[in-house]
């Protein structure tokens, strides 16, 4: 079982559509939770963080956490074409060195015209 | 706050060369990290400095990689004897003690001939 799985897509939204991105996570001792977003040939930007459960919202993005489920997700509401990326989890669990991230394969998201 | 900086952005080498790779983190953080990304994988996890100490190395550095962190600011990572194996996107990473959040510098991209 893969540390962090997330579905490879592409997950296909029409413009102005929410999109809906989930991760799962097996280290019942992680402790805070990312997502990146991803454009072809760059490098992580930042989104989101969540290290409680419930719901974290942020402008058009809202975070999701179920630790008893061990599961993560992202909403992105009134997608916009700009919004097309791949969208990296990443989990953290403190080492006793530091706070290495685990990250899943991520999710292609197309939006569409 | 410029942001983490890499250099080279790009470089091409041919197998059994030694390259170096430099980051500089965001200048009032004092954690760093090293990731590799690979074509439809997320970042891996390298190795991390607090400070000047490197306090965690991930099995996936071989003896042939070395990194420094010499006075707990810039970073570098060399690779010896270079493999086609080891083409991929060299991501670094900074945070601030206390704060979990990495940010991500623009990568390297390395290309074994």
């Amino acid at each position: 079982q893969k540390e962090v799985e997330q579905n490879s897509g592409p997950l296909s939204v029409p413009e102005g559509a929410i999109a809906s991105l989930n991760c799962t996570y097996s280290d019942r001792g992680s402790q805070s939770f990312f997502w990146y977003r991803q454009y072809s040939g760059k490098s992580p930007e930042l989104i989101m963080s969540i290290y409680s459960n419930g719901d974290k919202e942020d402008g058009r993005f809202t975070a999701q956490l179920n630790k008893a489920s061990q599961y993560v997700s992202l909403l992105i509401r009134d997608s916009q074409p700009s919004d097309s990326a791949t969208y990296l989890c990443a989990v953290n669990k403190f080492t006793g060195g530091g706070n290495k991230l685990t990250f899943g394969t991520g999710t292609q998201l197309k939006v569409e015209l | 706050d410029t942001g983490v900086s890499q250099n080279p952005r790009h470089k091409i080498t041919k197998r059994g060369q030694n390259v170096t790779f430099r980051c500089d983190p965001i200048s009032e953080h004092n954690r760093l990290y090293w990731y590799r990304q690979t074509l439809g994988q997320g970042p891996e996890f390298l190795t991390y400095f607090q400070n000047e100490a490197q306090l965690e190395k991930s099995r996936l550095l071989s003896d042939r990689f070395s990194a420094e962190r010499p006075k707990g600011s810039f970073s570098t990572l060399e690779i010896q004897r270079t493999e086609q194996g080891d083409s991929a996107m060299y991501l670094c990473a900074s945070s601030w003690g206390g704060q979990e959040t990495q940010y991500f510098g623009p990568g390297t991209r390395l290309l074994v001939l």
